[in-house]
């Protein structure tokens, strides 16, 4: 199947200060990608679609400014986590769309950001 | 809206058993897709199967299957010859065929436990 990186895997950051993911399709290109917030045990819960040279789509009851997305290429989508506070602490998970062959979503490996 | 219901949160079955896990789902939509996630301890999701509903027949990759009962609503994951890998939680997820988006809708999750 298609690869899908993300880096940070794990970021320890202080409050008040902005946290950088990024989601990189590795062997196609993707002009969809999507984020997701999930808890322990729980299942993944989209926060925002985000598409190629447009803005990004976001869920009801996520806030746009502090989780700013932006798909500067079709292989490349970020979040930013901005402000963050000990609340915003998670694991995010990135998704690209394969629209090749199977027009499926593959997964990242997800990042941990704890927030002290 | 559509809904993704997963009524078991937890599953147990022995090594090299057979354990089938539920999945229903409500949409008034005739175009859509079916897909089984599996999210092992390292949390890296996989694609296990998919199914697309226009397809009478059941999809089946090597040990894992599903039962579609279409008109039930109704898609089951069916894991033959259980191995201790595949101890993780499993998610079912719907697509629908209209939305360009192409997000997808996630059930709660099954945590399957796999004893030796």
């Amino acid at each position: 199947g298609a690869v899908v990186s993300q880096h940070p895997s794990r970021v320890i950051c202080k409050s008040g200060t902005s946290v950088k993911i990024e989601c990189r399709s590795l062997d196609f290109q993707a002009t969809t990608m999507f984020w997701y917030r999930q808890f322990p045990k729980k299942s993944l819960m989209l926060m925002a679609t985000s598409n190629e040279g447009s803005k990004a789509t976001y869920e009801q009851g996520v806030e746009k400014d502090k989780f700013l997305i932006n798909h500067a290429s079709l292989t490349l989508s970020t979040l930013t986590v901005t402000s963050a506070h000990p609340e915003d602490s998670s694991f995010y998970i990135c998704s690209a769309r394969d629209y090749t062959y199977t027009d499926t979503q593959y997964f990242g490996p997800g990042t941990r950001l704890t927030v002290l | 809206a559509q809904t993704v219901t997963q009524s078991q949160p937890e599953m147990s079955v022995q090594e090299a058993e057979t354990v089938t896990l539920s999945c229903t789902y409500d949409t008034s939509e005739s175009d859509y897709y079916l897909f089984w996630y599996k999210q092992p301890p390292s949390r890296q999701m996989i694609l296990v199967i998919r199914q697309e509903a226009y397809k009478q027949q059941n999809a089946t990759e090597n040990r894992f299957s599903v039962n579609f009962q279409k008109a039930a609503k109704s898609f089951s994951l069916k894991i033959s010859d259980s191995q201790l890998g595949d101890a993780a939680m499993y998610f079912c997820a719907y697509r629908s065929g209209f939305t360009h988006t192409g997000k997808l809708i996630f059930g709660q999750g099954t945590t399957l436990q796999v004893k030796p």
